[in-house]
């Protein structure tokens, strides 16, 4: 009956360094959102999952960025050789049936990178 | 032109006054709408969703109207917990997926 969890809660990285950040959708939800939020930004797409297959990835800023999604469930997404201006919340949501129903966030990853 | 486009604000406004907030859309976002409230440093969360024939929950009432292509939020009576940033929510396409709005800050002072 939980939520959206993600972890970890905050992550503090150097430049060029490689971070992963996990998603557990509510259980039963069959899709996956990443997004990222710079300070004062708006939402950012990054990627959606429907199972475990990525119909829309068309929002990964570069290929350093790459994301699965294993039995339905458990995401990770994984930046690869980290950047300053990588340094954003990355928030995580779930729905039940698929794009465009109700969305149930996660609290987000802070990812700081020095 | 953005898909989805809100004035950022900030709106600040006394306690009891009605506010209201426009969202523009643009054509690949304009199957379904909502609106959703973001707390400061939290996640955001569905506040409404918003039907052609217009909806009120409780002191919010959201309304579309296609022919301008714009959605708005009115808040009656505001209170001090309304303060937060509001997103505005398109859906693109009949299976696309939803797209944020940058959001509308408010403010309600005491």
């Amino acid at each position: 009956g939980a939520g959206v969890s993600q972890s970890p809660s905050n992550k503090v990285t150097e430049k060029g360094k490689d971070v992963e950040l996990r998603c557990d959708p509510i259980s039963g939800h069959t899709a996956l959102y990443w997004y990222r939020q710079s300070l004062g930004q708006g939402l950012e797409f990054l990627i959606y999952f429907q199972g475990n297959s990525a119909p829309d990835k068309s929002g990964l800023p570069s290929d350093r960025f790459s994301a699965e999604r294993t039995g339905g469930s458990v995401s990770t997404l994984t930046i690869q050789r980290t950047q300053q201006e990588d340094s954003a919340v990355y928030l995580c949501a779930s729905s039940l049936v698929g794009a465009g129903y109700e969305q149930f966030f996660g609290p987000g990853t802070r990812l700081t990178v020095l | 032109r953005k898909e989805v486009e809100q004035d950022p604000g900030p709106f600040n406004v006394p306690e009891g006054a009605t506010v209201a907030f426009n969202c523009t859309y643009s054509n690949s976002a304009s199957q379904s709408f909502f609106w959703y409230r973001q707390d400061c440093r939290k996640e955001p969360k569905l506040l409404m969703s918003v039907y052609s024939s217009g909806n009120e929950d409780g002191r919010f009432t959201a309304q579309l109207n296609r022919a301008s292509q714009y959605i708005s939020l009115l808040i009656r009576d505001s209170k001090l917990s309304d303060s937060a940033t509001y997103l505005c929510v398109g859906r693109r396409g009949s299976q696309g997926n939803l797209i944020f709005g940058k959001g509308t800050k408010l403010s309600v002072k005491p």
